[in-house]
């Protein structure tokens, strides 16, 4: 159980092209979904938080403009990269939580590699 | 300050051995998670261990809380635990997990 699907698993585009990836709770309702960022050889950076139907809650330093968060279900989330530059270009992960509550793991995807030419 | 703190950073094992990780943790971050992160970016889960032991195959994890830290415990490693590990915690308003650097670990036959 606790099955998160993340699509696509790797984008090459073009600069100044916006990606969207999607984020699905196979098997349970996410409350909550949250979406990190991963550079080479470096740890998990959370990026945002989303509770369904609500706003989402960004991380200082990332741009809620750049990044756009939508939650608009118990079981999808979708992050959409606008007018992505070279310097976007990262690894990209979410998770999905049932409930509120901290003491609930958090399950992840497999996943997004990102590449912008 | 560092909030989850892994030792060592890096790990070169044979075939066959045991192994240990370290996770600190600071007073800000409870419920330890460790994860497996394989080369081609799957984060997998291995224990969700705010504290006590817990074990599953070859792995097994203890959490003192109290002193804040949590080890991983890997026997007769295989090539395929290669990757890194990653221990994170939740922070004190149970809004975001927080990620430690990672050890990562190299197994070779």
């Amino acid at each position: 159980g606790a099955v998160v699907s993340q699509h696509p698993s790797w984008v090459i585009c073009k600069s100044g092209t916006s990606v969207k990836i999607e984020c699905r709770s196979l098997d349970f309702q996410a409350t909550t979904m949250f979406w990190y960022r991963q550079f080479p050889k470096q740890s998990l950076m959370l990026m945002a938080t989303s509770n369904e139907g609500s706003k989402a809650t960004y991380e200082q330093g990332v741009e809620k403009d750049k990044f756009l968060i939508n939650h608009a279900s118990l079981t999808l989330s979708t992050l959409t990269v606008t007018s992505a530059h070279p310097e976007d270009s990262s690894f990209y992960i979410c998770s999905a939580r049932t409930g509120f509550g901290g003491n609930q793991p958090q399950h992840f995807g497999d996943g997004t590699r990102l590449s912008i030419l | 300050g560092i909030q989850v703190e892994q030792s060592p950073p890096d790990l070169i094992l044979q075939e066959g051995a045991n192994s240990t990780l370290r996770c600190n943790f600071s007073d800000s971050v409870n419920n330890l998670q460790w994860f497996h992160q394989n080369p081609w970016g799957q984060l997998i889960n291995l224990f969700y261990i705010p504290s006590g032991t817990k074990q599953n195959g070859r792995l097994s994890a203890t959490t003192v809380a109290t002193e804040r830290y949590s080890l991983l415990y890997i026997s007769s490693s295989q090539t395929t635990d290669s990757g890194v590990y990653f221990c994170a915690g939740i922070n004190q308003a149970g809004t975001a997990l927080i990620f430690g650097k990672g050890t990562t670990l190299s197994v070779s036959s």
